[in-house]
């Protein structure tokens, strides 16, 4: 079964910061790897997705993510956070079930910014 | 171009009620998924759609039900709501569905009394 588990439920930087956020796979394939972020009362917006072609995933924003297959994990960073970051991120993984193509989301992380 | 649009934004509805959410997919776009998220949690996939046939569904009960329309555009019916059943609930679109990223419109906030 695919999985991801974020491992923390809340991070807290000071603008300027780096941020790190964690997330670990589990999928009997090549997973897709998305993370997507949303903003309080808000849909979802994608940051960045990884599919096989580039173990380093540049996405909007300033975020990247790396791919590392030998720890099951695509963690997030930024070299600065921006009081504008403050939401909650989440690490997806896409997978097919049958003919459907299902996003199972991880519990989520919200990320505080301070000055 | 627009995004993925939903009506209503909010929703209040009581107990025993039946509910319909409305979605629109990005111009081009074949493919609606449907997503409920309770208060705290991450999205819990609900159904896929393609070409106005159902792809997958999630462990959702049979009070959920869905349809896709000939311009792509979707409804998401729920029936003899629950408290359990407040929730956003999230419509996603894609080219195809089938590995393709998925985009989320505003989603709609449903809230059973």
């Amino acid at each position: 079964a695919q999985s991801v588990t974020q491992l923390d439920s809340h991070v807290s930087v000071s603008e300027g910061t780096p941020v790190l956020l964690r997330c670990n796979y589990s999928s009997s394939y090549s997973p897709s790897l998305f993370w997507y972020v949303q903003h309080p009362n808000k849909g979802l917006q994608l940051l960045l997705k990884y599919t096989s072609a580039a173990t380093l995933v540049k996405g909007i924003n300033g975020f990247e993510a790396e791919f590392k297959k030998s720890e099951t994990s695509f963690h997030l960073t930024k070299p600065s956070a921006h009081m504008s970051d403050a939401a909650e991120y989440f690490c997806v993984v896409s997978f097919f079930s049958g003919t459907a193509s299902k996003l199972t989301f991880g519990t989520g992380t919200r990320l505080q910014v301070t000055l | 171009d627009a995004g993925v649009t939903q009506s209503p934004t909010h929703l209040i509805k009581t107990r025993g009620q039946h509910v319909t959410l409305r979605c629109s997919p990005i111009s081009g776009h074949k493919s609606v998924s449907w997503y409920q998220q309770v208060l705290g949690q991450g999205p819990q996939f609900i159904f896929q759609y393609y070409e106005k046939e159902e792809r997958g569904r999630g462990n959702f009960p049979d009070r959920f039900s869905a349809r896709q329309f000939p311009n792509y555009s979707s409804e998401l019916n729920v029936n003899a709501l629950l408290l359990g059943d407040s929730a956003l609930y999230l419509c996603a679109s894609s080219l195809q569905g089938a590995g393709d990223t998925q985009y989320f419109g505003p989603g709609t906030r449903l809230t059973v009394l």
